[in-house]
């Protein structure tokens, strides 16, 4: 089955670079999540998207941003890049409604791993 | 503050032996959901609990959440080496919103 698709999987920048995550949920999914996983933490939420708009927000810094294409996918744009954003990003997606009973179940990606020299 | 207290942090148990792992809240979830995640990978969702009281099985892993839908437990029978892993519970309070993550329990399994 297909799962959740991230790009790239790896990526090294300096600081105050910028970056741009990719993420491609599995198809048909409409919700698409933002976490960020810094060494031995668990998870952190970022931000979400359903059907485009922004359903949830979480400890997303002003200096990312984030968006939801018509095709579903999502990019996750980071600004002025620090040394402690350094982490392993992950999107998740959920199914809608109206094709499971468990649309509050997430299916993460691989992730990626970014490192800010 | 963590919403989700996730019990014991390390487990490290013989071969055949049982184990319970804890996830508890003072909230409420929707839904809860178990993962396992092996060291730089995404998490692998291994099963999403909705009724109160609800008893989910997965071979020799057993899924429960709680009456009041604010804890769960995870219990595995007769551990494998290769339930090796770091398992992490994560409740949502509805779709589309955040997943609040337990800080995980790493279970070692040995021969």
């Amino acid at each position: 089955a297909a799962g959740v698709i991230q790009s790239p999987r790896h990526l090294i920048k300096e600081k105050r670079e910028t970056a741009t995550l990719k993420c491609y949920p599995i198809p048909r999914h409409d919700t698409v999540y933002w976490y960020q996983q810094g060494p031995g933490q668990d998870p952190q939420f970022l931000i979400s998207f359903y059907e485009k708009m922004q359903s949830d927000k979480g400890s997303i810094p002003d200096r990312f941003s984030a968006q939801q294409f018509s095709d579903y996918h999502s990019e996750l744009n980071m600004s002025s890049l620090e040394l402690g954003d350094s982490a392993l990003y992950f999107c998740a997606s959920s199914p809608p409604s109206l094709i499971s009973n468990l649309q509050e179940t997430q299916y993460f990606g691989p992730g990626t791993r970014l490192l800010v020299l | 503050t963590q919403l989700l207290e996730q019990s014991p942090q390390f487990l490290s148990i013989q071969e055949g032996e049982n184990l319970t792992v804890y996830c508890n809240s003072s909230s409420v979830f929707s839904s809860l959901q178990w993962y396992r995640q092996e060291p730089g990978e995404g998490p692998v969702l291994l099963v999403t609990v909705v009724t109160g009281g609800e008893v989910k099985k997965l071979k020799r892993l057993t899924f429960q959440f709680g009456d009041a839908r604010k804890d769960s437990s995870l219990h595995i029978t007769a551990a494998q080496p290769g339930d090796t892993g770091l398992y992490l519970c994560a409740g949502a309070r509805d779709s589309g919103y955040a997943l609040n993550f337990g800080k995980g329990t790493s279970l070692l399994v040995t021969p």
